[in-house]
């Protein structure tokens, strides 16, 4: 069975630019996460989709970040305008319901670097 | 406030030996607490978990200890391994799928 795919796995950005990372979830996953990684901050959730409908927006990364799930296969994370801060890999992760404590099964990530 | 802490922050150990990482949670809600191995350019993957209503998990060279009344867990690997060498996440989650990741530590195992 095939894993969760995120794409790009690397993406350089110039400030101001708007780039859109994409993620496809375990086949018949029904909950979809993005995470930021980074060594300061460590984990931190973007987004929590269930079924397709959103659960959490994440609060502080509301206004430039927003994560879709378009159908229950394929889900991106844009981020617009994107600032040097935002240098973090990206991680996409799901897992078979929400109905218990089921593995978060993640990605590769998508490491972007914003000059 | 942080839901979950880990320590130490990074662990070097000779191989062979046994190398104990800590974590200690707040919300006495979670009862299901993960441990997730990330080798680098890759994501976490899920390692080993243990619910609330056991006080020890075994899996191989993997054991998870844990004490609810004092809302800590440790994860003890035995007869550490060069391949072990990751970084190691402990995590909590309550009923409803929510989960929350400590910052991790950075195991090394030295041949």
């Amino acid at each position: 069975d095939a894993g969760v795919t995120q794409t790009p796995r690397h993406e350089v950005a110039e400030k101001g630019q708007t780039i859109i990372l994409k993620c496809e979830p375990v086949s018949g996953h029904n909950d979809l996460f993005w995470y930021r990684q980074t060594k300061i901050q460590g984990l931190e959730l973007l987004s929590y989709f269930r079924s397709k409908s959103l659960m959490e927006d994440g609060g502080a990364f509301k206004d430039r970040f927003k994560a879709e799930m378009l159908n229950s296969s394929f889900s991106t994370l844009k981020i617009q305008p994107t600032e040097p801060k935002d240098s973090a890999v990206y991680l996409c992760a799901s897992s078979l319901s929400g109905l218990g404590q089921d593995t978060q099964y993640f990605g590769p990530g998508t490491r972007l670097l914003v000059l | 406030q942080q839901q979950v802490r880990q320590s130490p922050q990074s662990l070097t150990v000779w191989e062979g030996e046994t190398a104990i990482l800590n974590c200690s949670y707040e919300d006495s809600t979670f009862n299901y607490f993960p441990w997730y191995q990330q080798f680098p350019g890759e994501g976490p993957a899920l390692l080993i978990s243990i619910r609330s209503v056991s006080d020890k998990k075994e899996d191989g060279r993997f054991t998870i200890f844990f004490n609810k009344r004092e809302k800590k867990l440790s994860l003890h690997i035995t007869d550490s391994q060069p391949g072990d060498s990751a970084t190691y996440f402990c995590a909590a989650s309550d009923s409803n799928n929510r989960i929350f990741f400590g910052d991790g530590t950075q195991l090394v195992v030295k041949p």
